[in-house]
């Protein structure tokens, strides 16, 4: 089964603060993702990697930047943390597996999530 | 640019069929996936379709128009467990680098009561 984890589930920051979100797939995955979820706005993408230092920008990247020093593992910089960036962060790969699941090597599997708090 | 439209919420009774729509305009059409989404968990894989019809798995079944910019997600016999948020994805092409990218909907909350 592939595998998703996410450093921390519940997270509290203040306002300025540096924040690092990491996520880790034990699958050889070559694409990594990072949403943010709201209510009502569903997920929207900050950022992906379709290869070791390779980055591009999503939907929303703003206020925010990655690393990816190494294949199976995606980290999200918050610079300097604001208020509007209290959320659900959700992490995913995708690539070629072992298992022939129907969608093929574009199926996005997901981490638990990390809900971030900025006071 | 992408636009996917799903009903926000919906209410069904355990044992019955529901039908959650999905509308989207996007440029680059690869595939729509389905999502199920738990409370305060990670969403998980339903189902995939790149061409037209109806593709079956289990209590779920996923059917796609191409032509109509269409899809629905069908769950039939109903259970509890189903109560959830239902996550239209829709993957499109080309993509700077490797792999696609998939464009979310807002999800349809589900609710099964009893």
């Amino acid at each position: 089964d592939v595998k998703v984890t996410q450093s921390s589930r519940y997270l509290v920051k203040r306002t300025g603060e540096k924040v690092f979100l990491e996520c880790v797939q034990d699958m050889d995955h070559e694409n990594m993702f990072w949403y943010r979820q709201d209510p009502g706005l569903g997920l929207r993408l900050i950022y992906f990697s379709y290869d070791v230092k390779m980055k591009e920008k999503g939907d929303i990247p703003e206020g925010y930047s990655v690393s990816r020093e190494k294949k199976e593992r995606f980290s999200l910089i918050l610079e300097s943390a604001s208020t509007n960036q209290t959320s659900m962060y959700l992490c995913a790969s995708s690539g070629p597996s072992k298992s022939s699941l129907a969608g093929g090597e574009d199926t996005q599997y997901f981490g638990p999530g990390t809900r971030l708090t900025v006071l | 640019g992408q636009n996917i439209d799903q009903p926000t919420e919906m209410t069904a009774t355990e044992g019955a069929i529901v039908q959650i729509n999905c509308t989207y305009q996007t440029s680059g059409f690869n595939g729509l996936f389905w999502y199920q989404q738990h409370a305060g968990e990670a969403p998980t894989f339903l189902s995939y379709n790149v061409l037209d019809g109806l593709e079956e798995k289990g209590r779920f079944s996923s059917f796609l128009s191409r032509s109509k910019g269409y899809s629905y997600l069908l769950l039939k016999e109903l259970q509890m467990k189903d109560s959830a948020s239902y996550l239209c994805a829709v993957r499109s092409w080309p993509f700077t680098g490797g792999g696609n990218k998939l464009t979310f909907g807002t999800g349809t909350q589900l609710k099964v009561e009893l």
